[in-house]
């Protein structure tokens, strides 16, 4: 089955404390990409990856890192996570179309983060 | 500044009740016009994508319309389990690889 799935679902962790969040596509997707959803204020990209070794800020990138060593992994670090950055955060991947650019998007379950 | 506004923000419908929902985007240099559907607690699912004024794209009872400035989604005869939140992306032709999100509009559609 055709899927993105993220790891953990849920996590609840003090400020200051790492974490990483895991994403994995198994549709040999170029394109993978984070968001985090907060009410009023939808859905913002954080960053994304055009392939592997090429990521890119997106919207909303500080206080993130990511990184794309393997084509089917985008884990998010928090290195200090902080109150704001409680959110909903979803993963997606796409494939490239002729032009390079990516087309519908296939989201993960979403990871619900609180800090504390 | 918001670049994508969606509207409403909260929508009831009566089953069979048609209706239409509105993506505006401020923008300039669309390259493409995204539709999701998202339920509670799931990850939005992929819908339609349109790319240039006067396309229109249909799937049951979904029919989605693009203009210059915005773009429709028209809802004929909704059934409850239409009830969802539809987000609208854009995707613009000088950062053809971001994509930017209204909020969305929640719909429900009561038996």
């Amino acid at each position: 089955e055709a899927q993105v799935t993220q790891n953990p679902r849920y996590l609840i962790t003090v400020t200051g404390k790492k974490l990483t969040v895991t994403c994995s596509q198994n549709m040999n997707h170029e394109y993978m990409s984070w968001y985090r959803q907060d009410p009023g204020l939808g859905l913002r990209q954080i960053y994304y990856s055009m392939n592997v070794e090429v990521t890119d800020k997106g919207d909303v990138p500080e206080g993130y890192k990511v990184s794309r060593k393997e084509k089917r992994n985008f884990p998010l670090i928090l290195e200090s996570p902080s109150p704001n950055q409680t959110s909903l955060y979803f993963c997606a991947s796409s494939y490239l179309v002729v032009q390079g650019f990516p087309y519908e998007q296939y989201f993960g379950p979403g990871t619900r983060l609180t800090v504390t | 500044e918001d670049q994508v506004t969606q509207s409403p923000e909260a929508l009831r419908l009566q089953e069979g009740e048609s209706s239409s929902l509105n993506c505006s985007y401020t923008v300039s240099g669309l390259r493409g016009l995204f539709w999701y559907r998202q339920d509670p607690g799931k990850g939005p699912e992929f819908l339609f994508t349109l790319y240039s004024a006067g396309e229109e794209k249909e799937k049951e009872r979904l029919k989605a319309t693009l203009t210059k400035k915005e773009s429709f989604l028209h809802i004929t005869a909704p059934k409850p389990e239409d009830s969802a939140t539809y987000l609208c992306a854009v995707q613009l032709i000088l950062t053809g690889n971001q994509f930017y999100f209204g909020t969305g509009t929640s719909l429900t559609v009561i038996p």
